[in-house]
């Protein structure tokens, strides 16, 4: 089946640190990518929509310049959070699907803890 | 504007059936997942409908009223490593994955 692979799996860094999250589809090409933020006891809460060759679509309310992406090739996206702060800490995975119609489910990385000291 | 809903949290005894319901109103539909998340980890896909009826893989099914805007997750001979959350999402006119809050489903022995 289709994997997607996120790196890293755990983060712990100062306050004002960026960090970069990488995902990757392994077996298959996604034209699109998600990213996702979930806080503890909280449902997943969309961030941005990852075109390949393209800028990313942001929900509202996330903040762009806050949240970089980059989705350079069919297999990879980068998500990186920008001079990270404490209130950034929280779980973010990123999804990929084969195609955009229907039938195509999301398929998760593992997802990237995120702990902003 | 969309919604999805499905009850916060659920128990049910293991050996048990315990069946998770599913509402949802959107702009268009292209289909309903399920998916499960265990505590700390990433969703993983479960079960795709796009027509009305009854899906069937193993100990879980799911089914769907596209007219009734309704559809359950069913899960048989419960295990305790069934415990988990369960997510539904729709994905509406512009195939835009909705998402539901989960339910949180607690197995007793």
């Amino acid at each position: 089946g289709a994997v997607v692979s996120q790196h890293p799996s755990w983060v712990i860094c100062k306050s004002g640190t960026s960090v970069k999250i990488e995902c990757r589809s392994l077996d298959f090409q996604a034209t699109t990518m998600f990213w996702y933020r979930q806080f503890p006891k909280q449902s997943l809460m969309l961030m941005a929509t990852s075109n390949e060759g393209s800028k990313a679509t942001y929900e509202q309310g996330v903040e762009k310049d806050k949240f970089l992406i980059n989705h350079a090739s069919l297999t990879l996206s980068t998500l990186t959070v920008t001079s990270a702060h404490p209130e950034d800490s929280s779980f973010y995975i990123c999804s990929a699907s084969e195609g955009a119609s229907g039938n195509q489910p999301q398929h998760f990385g593992d997802g990237t803890r995120l702990s902003i000291l | 504007g969309q919604n999805i809903d499905q009850p916060t949290e659920m128990t049910a005894t293991e050996g048990a059936i315990v069946q998770i319901n599913c509402t949802y109103q959107t702009s268009g539909f292209n289909g309903l997942f399920w998916y499960q998340q265990h505590a700390g980890e990433a969703p993983t896909f479960l079960s795709y409908n796009v027509l009305d009826g009854l899906e069937e893989k193993g100990r879980f099914s799911s089914f769907l009223s596209r007219s009734k805007g309704y559809s359950y997750l069913l899960l048989k001979e419960l295990q305790m490593k069934d415990s988990a959350s369960y997510l539904c999402a729709v994905k509406d006119s512009n195939y835009q994955l909705i998402w539901g809050a989960g339910t949180k489903l607690i197995i007793k022995p």
